[in-house]
């Protein structure tokens, strides 16, 4: 399996932009999570997708982020209009809870995003 | 914040060396995890401790875990200059599906 995958791998855009930033978990899982990572606040939980449906979205900064995930192999994350403050590292990961107490979650290469 | 605290936010040792990293939490969990990443990577699953685990062992690894203090603790033994990296607790929620992740700590071994 070629793991999860992400793209793009870097993206720059300016103030105002719409971006989309893309995910494919690995076959068979279960959950996908998109995360945030900044120096300032870590790693932030943004939403998640159990079995396609989004389940838990508090972690969303504003309504300029939404998430979809329209079939088990795809999901997006976009931001409009983008901000300076949205510049950070966005991961995407996936799981399959087999079992109650093991979730181990398997991280993408993340997406660079950097707003002007 | 849900995330947890870890102890050390940086550790620097010489290669050989053993490393100890700390982490505490605040939620019930079902499991904790610890993970690694290396510089402008993802985060890569490393071990997971049971919260009827008190320690497990995965090579050089050792993870400790103590319930009633909601506290754990990474030990890498015999450290390398390819340890080098950032390595981060979460715990999987009792509740959720989630993992609430600390952190972090920055760890450097120079050769």
């Amino acid at each position: 399996d070629a793991g999860v995958i992400q793209s793009p791998r870097h993206e720059v855009t300016e103030m105002g932009q719409e971006v989309t930033l893309r995910c494919k978990p690995i076959s068979g899982h279960d959950y996908l999570f998109w995360y945030r990572q900044t120096m300032m606040r870590g790693l932030e939980l943004l939403i998640y997708f159990n079995n396609n449906v989004p389940i838990d979205d508090s972690g969303m900064p504003e309504d300029r982020f939404s998430a979809k995930m329209p079939n088990a192999s795809f999901s997006t994350l976009k931001i409009q209009p983008s901000e300076p403050r949205d510049s950070a590292v966005y991961f995407c990961a996936s799981s399959f809870l087999g079992t109650v107490d093991y979730n181990e979650q398997f991280f993408g290469p993340g997406t660079r995003l950097t707003v002007l | 914040s849900q995330q947890g605290e870890e102890d050390p936010q940086a550790l620097s040792i010489q290669e050989g060396e053993n490393a100890t990293m700390n982490c505490s939490y605040k939620t019930s969990i079902n499991n904790l995890q610890w993970y690694r990443q290396n510089s402008g990577r993802g985060l890569v699953h490393l071990i997971l401790i049971r919260s009827n685990e008190r320690e497990k062992h995965s090579g050089r690894l050792r993870v400790t875990l103590d319930t009633s203090k909601k506290s754990s603790s990474l030990l890498i033994t015999a450290s390398r200059a390819a340890d080098t990296a950032s390595y981060f607790c979460a715990g999987a929620s009792s509740n959720t599906g989630k993992l609430i992740f600390g952190q972090g700590t920055t760890l450097q071994v120079k050769p």
